[in-house]
């Protein structure tokens, strides 16, 4: 069964880190892209960012960039985001998400098909 | 970074009922449309992707269409476990960009 399990939200202050992981199961991350969304409190979903199945092309929304990474560990078959100076508007719940397609695809065909369960951050004093 | 328009942003509707939700971009996306369900407390669910293809698993009465900068998404017949948000989402350009949503709730 194809999954996705995140982890490692939590309670930061503001100007804090926080790394946040999460693990697949049932396929292997470099066969497809791989996703962060985020939702904050009672709000609509916000794209973050996005690493290809290759590993080698990272894309970030311009409200994380330079403060957010994303990466993935093969090894592991995890995938992960790396939040520095976090700020009270990060605070939302985090989804890691797969792209339907993998190889052969581009990236924008296809949608995200498989959602983690999420993960909570609150960015708060 | 394209814009997206849902309209409406909530209506009442029964079982059995059909729906219609639109979903206007702010430029030229090349189909690259996709539509996603949301459950109270649960992950959103993707159910059409690049405008009109369904999902393998999802039920037959959902069904997309549109081109150029608008779209739609139908369900015909609700059924209990439609009474969710919808989002819109574009995979054309990044930033990918969502439609801020369309509540589905019971008459």
């Amino acid at each position: 069964e194809v999954q996705l399990v995140e982890s490692g939200g939590g309670l930061v202050q503001p100007g804090g880190s926080l790394r946040l992981s999460c693990k697949a199961s049932g396929f292997t991350l470099n066969t497809y892209d791989m996703t962060w969304v985020r939702q904050a409190p009672g709000k609509g979903l916000e794209w973050v960012s996005t690493v290809s199945r290759s590993g080698d092309i990272t894309y970030y929304a311009d409200s994380v960039k330079g403060r957010f990474t994303i990466s993935r560990d093969i090894s592991k078959n995890t995938l992960y985001l790396q939040m520095n100076t976090l700020r009270g508007d990060d605070t939302a719940v985090y989804y890691c998400a797969k792209g339907q397609f993998g190889s052969g695809y581009p990236s924008s065909f296809g949608g995200l098909d498989v959602w983690g369960q999420g993960t909570t951050v609150s960015v708060s004093s | 970074d394209i814009q997206m328009t849902q309209s409406p942003l909530s209506l009442a509707a029964s079982v059995g009922d059909r729906v219609t939700i639109t979903c206007r971009t702010s430029q030229m996306i090349s189909s690259y449309l996709n539509w996603y369900r949301q459950r109270p407390g649960k992950a959103p669910e993707l159910l059409i992707y690049t405008t009109s293809s369904l999902r393998t698993g999802v039920p037959s009465r959902f069904r997309g269409s549109g081109s150029g900068t608008d779209f739609t998404l139908t369900i015909d017949s609700l059924q209990a476990e439609d009474f969710a948000i919808y989002y819109c989402q574009q995979s054309h350009l990044t930033p990918w960009t969502f439609g801020q949503g369309t509540k589905v709730e019971i008459k």
